[in-house]
């Protein structure tokens, strides 16, 4: 089983600011199989990212993805209010599908 | 538009079995699976598994073998998860989400929440 730890757990910053979340696995991930999903309080998730580097329909181009074989970032360049939220790395290379721990994005 | 609408909330008890459904439409359902994923209060989101609605094949987390079904009823473009044996710790969102074939969890129904107590 592919375990993703997040980091860090809590991210505190300004509306304006970049966000930098990291999402490492304890193996390679297959082909880039990595998604990113942000769910709001009272939400479903809500895809954000595939292939660890393409933005899902909708996604604005302040989010890009990064990464390779074990290590992944999720960026966001310029803090929205509407960005404040949790953020889930996920690996779909294959059963069982995990999911990282989560981080929370607040504002500071 | 695609959608996945769930079932509404339920209160069940310990050791009771639990059916939660997930009616697809704004797609061919038969073309896509569909997975479930629970949240436990103020937890991180944990795969259970999945269905093809074409052939009705299953693959379940280790964790939930014995204690989960998925089933389809293509005629009405709906899955169904059921839990059997209810612990006070299978208190949860559960999500259907759709997936295509090596593909991401691309739509996401908005939730059944689900409660077990005595």
């Amino acid at each position: 089983e592919v375990v993703l730890t997040q980091s860090p757990g809590t991210l505190s910053l300004s509306l304006g600011e970049r966000a930098t979340l990291s999402c490492r696995a304890s193996q390679s991930v297959s082909s880039s199989y990595l998604a990113w999903y942000q769910q709001k309080p009272g939400q479903a998730p809500r895809l954000l990212m595939y292939g660890a580097s393409s933005r899902a329909s909708g996604i604005p181009d302040r989010f890009s993805g990064s990464g390779s074989g074990t290590d992944f970032t999720l960026t966001i360049s310029r803090l929205e209010p509407e960005d404040f939220a949790v953020y889930y790395c996920q690996q779909y290379g294959g059963s069982p599908y995990t999911f990282g721990q989560g981080t929370k994005l607040e504002i500071k | 538009q695609v959608q996945l609408v769930q079932s509404g909330a339920e209160v069940t008890k310990p050791g009771a079995s639990v059916k939660v459904s997930c009616k697809a439409s704004g797609y061919t359902f038969t073309d896509y699976y569909i997975h479930w994923v629970r949240q436990a209060p103020g937890q991180g989101l944990e795969w259970m598994g999945w269905i093809h609605p074409n052939s009705g094949g299953t693959v379940y987390a280790q964790k939930f073998q014995g204690g989960v079904t998925m089933t389809r009823d293509t005629s009405i473009s709906t899955a169904y998860m059921e839990l059997s044996r209810l612990r006070s710790d299978d208190t949860a969102i559960y999500y259907c989400a759709r997936v295509s074939w090596r593909g991401p969890f691309d739509y996401w129904g908005q939730g059944t929440l689900v409660t077990v107590s005595s």
